[in-house]
């Protein structure tokens, strides 16, 4: 079954350190999108990506990044790690032109 | 700026009885609004949507409502059932945002009692 996994789903790390998270999906999907969930904020967009080679700025993308090397693959960068971003965070896909996003079961970020 | 907001954070209902979430939007470019549901640990799931030139769209048990002149929408689910309890969230996006750009609102937690 086509699927979108998020890896790790936990993770433990020291302020200014870089952290990769990875957002695998098998749908062949075009548009990938990488959100942060806060408490009374719900879901904001940090980056996104419409094709390869393609990555745009969401709402919250200071301190983050993203390549768009595959179709399958949107890995998120924290090039710093800082306290703020102790989140929980979710990778969506959807296929162009519809409005259906289906999102991985997310990563949640605890920096110390 | 919150141009989508739940106003409520929590919502408690008796089993069987009608839930009803809200949602309110400010920017009147949206054209297409949907809710998804998140059980704890796990990703948001899309449960139902409705295009700006409805104002209505029902599925089974879960009915969307669209008032657009209020820029309102709200989610009934009828009857509740006690494996509803979760997050809800709305969300809307705009036809210049290609890709299916969404806003999401903050979210309400549904606890259905049994």
């Amino acid at each position: 079954d086509a699927e979108i996994t998020q890896s790790p789903r936990h993770k433990i790390t020291e302020t200014g350190r870089q952290v990769t998270l990875a957002c695998h999906q098998t749908w062949n999907h075009n548009n990938m999108f990488w959100y942060r969930q806060d408490l009374g904020h719900g879901l904001r967009l940090i980056h996104y990506s419409y094709g390869v080679q393609d990555t745009n700025k969401g709402e919250v993308s200071d301190g983050y990044s993203v390549s768009r090397s595959n179709t399958e693959d949107l890995p998120l960068t924290l090039e710093s790690a800082a306290s703020s971003q102790t989140s929980v965070y979710f990778c969506a896909s959807s296929l162009d032109l519809q409005e259906t996003q289906y999102f991985g079961p997310g990563t949640r970020l605890l920096v110390l | 700026d919150q141009q989508v907001k739940q106003n409520s954070p929590s919502l408690s209902v008796q089993e069987g009885r009608i839930s009803i979430l809200n949602c309110d939007y400010t920017n009147s470019m949206f054209d297409y609004f949907l809710w998804y549901k998140k059980y704890p640990a796990e990703g948001p799931t899309f449960l139902i949507s409705i295009s700006s030139i409805k104002d209505k769209n029902e599925d089974g048990r879960f009915t969307v409502f669209l008032n657009k002149s209020a820029k309102h929408l709200s989610l009934h689910i009828v009857p509740s059932q006690p494996g509803d309890s979760a997050v809800y969230f709305c969300a809307a996006s705009a036809p210049e945002t290609s890709g299916s750009r969404l806003t999401f609102g903050e979210g309400t937690q549904l606890t259905v009692n049994p």
